[in-house]
């Protein structure tokens, strides 16, 4: 069964400081992991996803993350947050090609600070 | 990537009454859409698999008769919560499936007085 670890519940950092959430999943096979972003009252924005092609990935608004297999992680980070960027992140693994089985993390909130 | 919309986006209800979610999908055919229960500063709980054509597939501990899915058509899936209580207040967002990704929607709050 997969199942995925987001390590920090809160993540406060400074405008144009960068940004680092991490993120650890465990799963049998070969995963799909994904981030997606979520805005208050708002539904989730994909951010970037790994589906066993590179292993470093680039998203959106200036977001990457890299799919590390020894250390089951995907982190994700950009160089400089912008205040913007303060909502909601989840970590999302799955398995196969059927984008069934969504295991979510529990969410990790960033807070930009001016 | 897809785009999905929901409506309404909020609604607020009296305790009794019924109350129904549409999902649309509006640049795609989804088969499968899926909808998702969210409490406040909590994760998404999937709730239910909606199959075009055929019944949906609820996962455990979701009452089916409480929470009617309707998914008639390629672009339209209903979520209908019946005799809502307020313990049926919630953010509720539905999503889509595009190979291997999913797309959501916008979210719903429902508010059960």
């Amino acid at each position: 069964a997969q199942s995925v670890t987001q390590l920090d519940s809160h993540v406060s950092v400074s405008e144009g400081t960068p940004v680092l959430l991490r993120c650890n999943y465990s799963s049998s096979y070969s995963p799909s992991l994904f981030w997606y972003v979520q805005h208050p009252n708002k539904g989730l924005q994909l951010l970037l996803k790994y589906t066993s092609a590179a292993t470093l990935v680039k998203g959106i608004n200036g977001f990457e993350a890299e799919f590390k297999k020894s250390e089951t992680s995907f982190h994700l980070t950009k160089p400089s947050a912008h205040m913007s960027d303060a909502a909601e992140y989840f970590c999302v693994v799955t398995v196969g090609n059927y984008g069934q089985n969504f295991v979510f993390g529990p969410g990790t909130r960033l807070s930009v600070l001016p | 990537g897809a785009v999905v919309s929901q409506h309404p986006s909020r609604v607020i209800c009296k305790s009794g009454t019924s109350v129904k979610i549409e999902c649309r999908s509006l640049d795609f055919q989804a088969t499968t859409m899926f909808w998702y229960r969210q409490f406040p500063k909590k994760s998404l709980m999937l709730m239910a698999t909606s199959n075009e054509g055929s019944k949906a597939t609820y996962e455990q501990g979701v009452e089916k008769d409480k929470f009617l899915i309707n998914h008639a058509s390629l672009t339209l899936s209903t979520l209908t919560v019946t005799s809502a209580h307020p313990e049926d207040s919630s953010f509720y967002i539905c999503s889509i499936k595009s190979t291997d990704t999913q797309y959501f929607g916008p979210g719903t709050r429902l508010t059960v007085l």
